[in-house]
């Protein structure tokens, strides 16, 4: 069952802890994405990846880290620098394409209490 | 600057009424343009793209470049459109999106 399968759906964490949000793909799609979605802010792109060992910063990359050490994975760490943490976030995946369009995994809710 | 504007963040319409969700861009380049959805409790998904021409689920979006705007249409609403939308611009050769703000659409019975 080919997809883009995001770990865990819902995390709460107590401010100044880091977390890691898992995004796995069997697409074998070379690009791979994280999204930040906010109510009425729409979905903001915080970092993303083009190949493995290599990613770049997105428009909100400010306390948030990522890695790309297979083409299979691109986990997301929110930091303890990030100053609201608290949101929906989606990760999506892209194969390499004049003209593509996104695939999205489920989402990943983080509280912080 | 590129840019994607949804001036609409609610939309609420009556069954079988008209819908037109309206996308605006900025690009100095040649667009490509997306329309995404993202009904409750699901993930969201690709709904249409403008170089397909293509009418999804009964949606139609066309490019105007002129105007710099990409609405989408469906001429009788249904209760299953209800869901929040997303126009999206296409920034470079591997595919990364800048999305809208989104617009809620509500179908009423």
């Amino acid at each position: 069952d080919g997809g883009i399968t995001q770990s865990p759906k819902y995390l709460f964490r107590k401010e100044g802890q880091n977390v890691t949000l898992s995004c796995e793909q069997n697409l074998n799609h070379d690009a791979m994405y994280w999204y930040r979605q906010d109510p009425g802010q729409g979905l903001r792109l915080i970092y993303y990846s083009q190949i493995v060992n290599d990613f770049q910063k997105g428009d909100i990359a400010e306390g948030y880290s990522v890695s790309r050490e297979k083409k299979e994975s691109f986990p997301l760490t929110v930091t303890s620098a990030q100053k609201n943490p608290t949101a929906f976030y989606l990760c999506a995946s892209s194969p390499r394409a004049k003209v593509g369009g996104l695939f999205f995994g489920e989402g990943s809710r983080l509280t912080v209490l | 600057a590129q840019r994607v504007t949804q001036p609409e963040k609610l939309l609420s319409v009556f069954k079988g009424a008209p819908v037109e969700l309206k996308c605006n861009y900025s690009y100095s380049g040649s667009p490509e343009l997306f329309w995404y959805v993202q009904y409750s409790r699901q993930r969201l998904q690709l709904l249409l793209r403008h170089i397909s021409r293509e009418s999804i689920k009964g949606f139609t979006a066309d490019l105007n470049k002129g105007e710099t705007s990409f609405h989408l249409k469906k001429p009788f609403a249904q209760e299953e459109d209800s869901a929040m939308y997303y126009c999206a611009l296409q920034t470079d050769s591997w595919g990364k999106l800048q999305f809208g703000a989104g617009t809620q659409v509500v179908v009423t019975p």
